[in-house]
């Protein structure tokens, strides 16, 4: 299994271009959820799925959107980027199972001029 | 927004140290909370999922033991060694359907 892959690792923006990060899993898990890791702040939760053609608004949703039409892929799209989502982003899935361990991904860092 | 809080911040100590630190969570409501180590340019690892009170989990030097009715988990190391150098996260679920509320995390440096 390739666990938890995302494309691109790294990728520089200027202000008001878009763009999608891509995240796809192969391990059948129901959950799939976005975070963005910023200094001092840990990890806060962008979107999540909890399965295909269902997804949910995090901690910090604004300016981003998700589509979940696959159990594999969960891509995040920034729809005007801004300096304020400068991040590393990460995508993680997990089963709905009682343990629930998150299974992340190995991040995608954006830096937005 | 639930309250999940890490202490310390941050952790230098010397290798064969033992070490401890602590994840505060609300004590009203509990699911699970989660122990992750996160490794400088890697991504998160689950160390621990804990359910119950009182359950202590070990995995190598690394255990951890959890009380729900007060609202805290404790992360211990034994004998730190230089490669557990990390930051330690705790996660906390409220519930069967809600989401994981990820502490700030504790960083640990183990100098060797």
């Amino acid at each position: 299994n390739a666990g938890v892959t995302q494309t691109p690792k790294f990728q520089v923006l200027k202000t008001g271009q878009s763009m999608t990060l891509q995240c796809a899993q192969d391990m059948n898990h129901e959950y799939m959820s976005w975070y963005r890791q910023d200094p001092g702040m840990g990890l806060r939760l962008i979107h999540y799925s909890v399965g295909a053609g269902i997804t949910d608004q995090g901690e910090v949703p604004n300016g981003y959107n998700v589509s979940r039409s696959t159990t594999e892929d969960f891509p995040l799209r920034l729809l005007s980027a801004a300096p304020s989502q400068t991040s590393v982003y990460f995508c993680a899935s997990n089963h709905n199972t009682h343990q629930e361990t998150q299974y992340f991904g190995p991040g995608t860092r954006l830096l937005v001029l | 927004i639930l309250n999940v809080e890490q202490s310390p911040q941050s952790l230098h100590v010397q290798e064969g140290d033992s070490t401890n630190f602590t994840c505060s969570f609300p004590s009203s409501n509990f699911y699970a909370l989660h122990w992750y180590r996160w490794e400088t340019a890697k991504s998160p690892e689950a160390l621990f999922v804990m359910t119950l009170n009182g359950d202590e989990k070990k995995k190598g030097r690394i255990s951890a033991t959890l009380n729900t009715k007060e609202g805290y988990s404790y992360l211990y190391i034994k004998g730190s060694q230089p490669e557990d150098s990390a930051t330690y996260l705790c996660a906390f679920k409220e519930t069967s359907g809600s989401r994981l509320t990820f502490g700030e995390g504790t960083q640990l440096t183990v100098n060797p």
